[in-house]
């Protein structure tokens, strides 16, 4: 356990709802990622925050992707209008900006199913 | 349990022989390169990483060998153990960059 959470661990949706999944990071990071990871591949990074502030985001992330960070602690990632192609695993990664830029403390991740 | 990889490249490795994985990147501006280990039904754990400054780099039982020249990336595993067996994937972190890039993963399969 990294101590970085994530909530669901498994979600199963209709195609066209709305998703949210939620990370808790480890309290003194203050750097948050979500990745995408399909079967068969590595993770590939969507998009990150600093506090609050969301610094990057990947082309991967459609328009129908939205995520927040309001008080700099825990995250949200909303998909809506989902697509059987959105069916992955939504990980979340955190580190504090003290740490090596590689230290990144990856969550058990979020299991998306769309039927 | 769930997998994390269906057709994922597999090596069989006898318990108590060593593992050599391997890994090509492609980008020489990475400053980091990285290998995780990720178990079924959970995220990557991070294992080992090695500066770009360096060729190899030593842990418990893991050891990091970085080829620049062709680059490859190797990890070998001493003593393989059945808690071995799992995912493994290598990165890399570009410099100046945030977001890590992961490559291909293997399938360490421990044999008894």
């Amino acid at each position: 356990d990294t101590g970085v959470s994530q909530n669901p661990r498994h979600k199963i949706t209709k195609r066209g709802q709305n998703v949210t999944f939620r990370c808790d990071p480890i309290s003194e990071h203050n750097r948050l990622y979500w990745y995408r990871q399909t079967l068969g591949q590595g993770p590939e990074f969507l998009t990150y925050f600093q506090n609050e502030a969301q610094l990057e985001k990947s082309r991967l992330l459609s328009d129908r992707f939205s995520a927040e960070r309001p008080k700099g602690s825990f995250s949200t990632l909303e998909i809506q209008r989902t697509e059987q192609g959105d069916s992955a695993m939504y990980l979340c990664a955190t580190r504090s900006t003290g740490l090596r830029p590689d230290t990144q403390y990856f969550g058990p991740g979020t299991r998306l199913t769309v039927l | 349990g769930e997998s994390v990889g269906l057709h994922l490249p597999t090596l069989s490795v006898q318990e108590g022989d060593n593992s050599i994985i391997n890994c090509a990147y492609s980008n020489s501006a990475s400053d980091y390169f990285i290998w995780y280990k990720q178990e079924s039904g959970k995220g990557p754990q991070f294992i080992i990483d090695i500066r770009s400054n360096m060729d190899k780099r030593q842990g418990q039982r893991v050891t990091v060998l970085l080829n620049k020249t062709v680059k490859h990336l190797s990890l070998q595993i001493a003593a393989t153990q059945p808690g071995d067996s799992a995912v493994y994937f290598c990165a890399e972190l570009p410099r100046g960059d945030d977001k890590i890039i992961f490559g291909k993963g293997t399938r360490l399969h421990i044999l008894p």
